[in-house]
């Protein structure tokens, strides 16, 4: 049973470019949640989505924008990129019939803006 | 954004003594959880508190869910070498209309292990 996955690993953007992280959650999870780590920070929460619609939104600009498909998965998207965009972004997911509580991260995605 | 009081920031230690954290809040939670982050890892769950005053054990990890509901701590006993890591708190806030709940995060104690 694959946890949850993200791809890439890793990547270099310059300021201006735009960006797509992908997710996969867990098997049997519907829920997926977004969140920026900046470094020796906890996380911050971006937003979630459920049932392909975004549920929640934390403090962050339109620049961040996301979408849940079909079978679950997600993307984040953000444009215009800053210098200060540089961070992990984590992804985590649950199954919102067992409530909010039970979250599984990835191993992220470290964006470095150039 | 809004964050949980974490203390203490840092910890080194030498291995098999024990280990207390903790985390404050100003607001009510009606859950608190710790999780460890390894580094180039995401956060993995250790335990979930949802009643106050809880106490729950993980192996030689134990938590306790604050009776006032804003705050809780994590005590490691007999530390290991592989417990080196990244400790964090968070918490859920109360249910509003429309189930609008978040995580709120502690900044995380960093605590290093001498062998």
């Amino acid at each position: 049973d694959a946890g949850v996955t993200q791809s890439p690993t890793h990547l270099i953007k310059t300021r201006g470019q735009q960006v797509t992280l992908r997710c996969s959650p867990k098997s049997g999870h519907d829920t997926v949640s977004w969140y920026q780590q900046a470094l020796g920070q906890g996380p911050q929460f971006i937003f979630q989505y459920y049932e392909e619609e975004e549920r929640q939104r934390g403090n962050f600009p339109d620049r961040f924008s996301g979408h849940q498909f079909p079978n679950y998965s997600s993307e984040l998207n953000v444009n215009a990129l800053l210098l200060g965009d540089s961070a992990l972004y984590l992804c985590a997911s649950s199954f919102l019939g067992l409530g909010y509580n039970e979250q599984f991260f990835g191993p992220g995605t470290r964006l470095t803006v150039l | 954004g809004q964050q949980l009081n974490q203390s203490p920031q840092s910890m080194f230690i030498q291995e098999g003594e024990d280990v207390s954290m903790n985390c404050t809040s100003s607001s009510i939670f009606n859950t608190w959880l710790w999780y460890k982050q390894d580094p180039g890892e995401g956060p993995v769950l250790l335990i979930a508190l949802y009643k106050a005053g809880e106490l729950t054990s993980n192996g030689r990890l134990t938590a306790q869910f604050g009776i006032t509901r804003k705050d809780s701590f994590l005590n490691i006993s007999a530390s290991i070498p592989s417990d080196v890591g990244i400790y964090f708190c968070a918490g859920l806030s109360p249910a509003n209309a429309g189930n609008n709940r978040k995580l709120i995060w502690g900044l995380g104690t960093s605590l290093a292990v001498n062998p």
